[in-house]
């Protein structure tokens, strides 16, 4: 059983370019988590999603960030007009609907603006 | 609102001795408690949970981690140190459906 897919591993843009995140979580699990790591510091919550729907976004920037977890396909991290504080590791984390104490995680996207 | 601290930037340990990663918890209700291990750019890893039971939960590598309800701690430790732990661990609480990281504690061990 695969684990939780996150691509591209790593991702280059440079300013004002938009950035996409893929997530393709473990099978079985209905329910994505998303999650920033700045430098040198700890995880924190961005946004909760179940298929088709947006469950809680209370940690995300409240513009141009964005996020979709559509009925088929992975969950997107969209980040528009990137900036160069949105360097950052972006992990995704995945449950199943009745098990979502048990949260694993990918290994994460590094994203570096330029 | 659930927290976790970790009071400790760094830890040092000579290789071959016993390591401890603290960790203090505050939670409303009953705490999900967890420890991960970071390597240099790389994903995180889980190493232990506690949820309920006995309160020396025992996980990957041969890390251990104790819940002391009395001092809200839940200290990662490990008998032996080895080189290759050298790592960043990260203490963590499950509040609902959010993880809440602790800010990390970066372990270094001497040979």
């Amino acid at each position: 059983n695969a684990g939780v897919m996150q691509n591209p591993r790593h991702l280059v843009r440079r300013r004002g370019q938009e950035a996409r995140l893929r997530c393709s979580p473990m099978k079985g699990h209905s329910h994505v988590y998303w999650y920033r790591q700045l430098p040198e510091e700890g995880l924190k919550f961005m946004v909760y999603l179940q298929k088709e729907n947006i469950i809680d976004e209370s940690g995300m920037p409240k513009e141009r960030f964005s996020a979709e977890f559509p009925k088929e396909g992975p969950s997107i991290l969209r980040i528009q007009q990137v900036v160069r504080g949105d360097s950052a590791a972006y992990f995704c984390a995945s449950s199943r609907a009745d098990q979502i104490v048990e949260q694993y995680f990918g290994p994460g996207t590094r994203l570096t603006v330029t | 609102a659930q927290s976790v601290a970790q009071p400790e930037d760094q830890v040092n340990v000579a290789e071959g001795n016993p390591l401890t990663v603290k960790c203090t918890y505050s939670v409303s209700g009953n705490p999900y408690l967890f420890w991960y291990v970071q390597y240099p750019n790389r994903g995180l890893q889980f190493l232990l949970k506690y949820i309920t039971g006995d309160n020396l939960v025992k996980g990957s590598y041969g890390f251990e981690a104790e819940f002391n309800k009395s001092q809200t701690s839940f200290h990662l430790k490990k008998p032996s140190a080895l080189v290759s732990d050298s790592a960043l661990y990260f203490c963590a609480v499950r509040d609902r459906f959010k993880t809440i990281f602790g800010a990390g504690t970066r372990l270094f061990v001497k040979a």
